[in-house]
């Protein structure tokens, strides 16, 4: 079984303040993503690498910026935290079929 | 741009009323129709990849079936188990793996 695990399960921070989020998978899959998913906004994606180093913008990608130094790590940074990135923030990493498969999320609050 | 558009938003049956999701999608060349199953709080659980049209794949309760247009999820004699977020994803042509996900239709069962 894929095994894709975040870092923290909630997290709450003031504004201004830097975030990092991280996501670790065991299947050494070359495609990570990360989304985040508001109520009535659907499952949004912010960025996604498809190697070590490698990285391109999602659909929202203001605000963020992403980390892939090892295959199995992909880590999301907010520069600056604000109230309007509070959300549901979820990685996904792809299999060969690209069927991808989810960690369990990280709900942030920012204060 | 890939277009996902699931109807109804919210589905509220009786335990054993059979009934369907639907998922309308618009792509220049599908390479994939995925459906998700999300819990409160909890990241998405694959169950089920089509790849073209007449395609059907089962799980349990759940059937999925795909045109070239939508596809749909039956869902035979519910339970009150299978409440949940249903998610439908679709992958375009082109090199990245990236999925387009509609806003999920949110499925509830009663006893």
């Amino acid at each position: 079984d894929v095994k894709v695990t975040q870092s923290s399960r909630y997290l709450v921070k003031r504004t201004g303040e830097k975030v990092f989020l991280e996501c670790v998978q065991d299947m050494d899959h070359e495609n990570m993503f990360w989304y985040r998913q508001d109520p009535g906004l659907g499952l949004r994606l912010i960025y996604f690498s498809y190697d070590v180093k490698m990285k391109e913008k999602g659909d929202i990608p203001e605000g963020y910026s992403v980390s892939r130094e090892k295959k199995e790590r992909f880590s999301l940074i907010l520069e600056s935290a604000s109230t309007n990135q509070t959300s549901m923030y979820l990685c996904a990493t792809n299999s060969m079929a690209y069927e991808q498969y989810f960690g369990p999320g990280t709900r942030l609050t920012v204060t | 741009e890939d277009q996902v558009t699931q109807s109804p938003e919210a589905l509220r049956l009786q335990e054993g009323e059979s009934s369907s999701l639907n998922c309308s999608y618009t792509v220049s060349g599908l390479r994939g129709l995925f459906w998700y199953r999300q819990d409160p709080g909890k990241g998405p659980e694959f169950l089920f990849t089509l790849y073209s049209a007449g395609e059907e794949k089962e799980k349990e309760r759940l059937k999925a079936t795909l045109t070239k247009k939508e596809s749909f999820l039956h869902i035979t004699a519910p339970k009150p188990e299978d409440s949940a977020t249903y998610l439908c994803a679709v992958r375009g042509p082109g090199a990245n793996s990236k999925l387009t996900f509609g806003k999920g239709i949110t499925l509830s069962v009663r006893p």
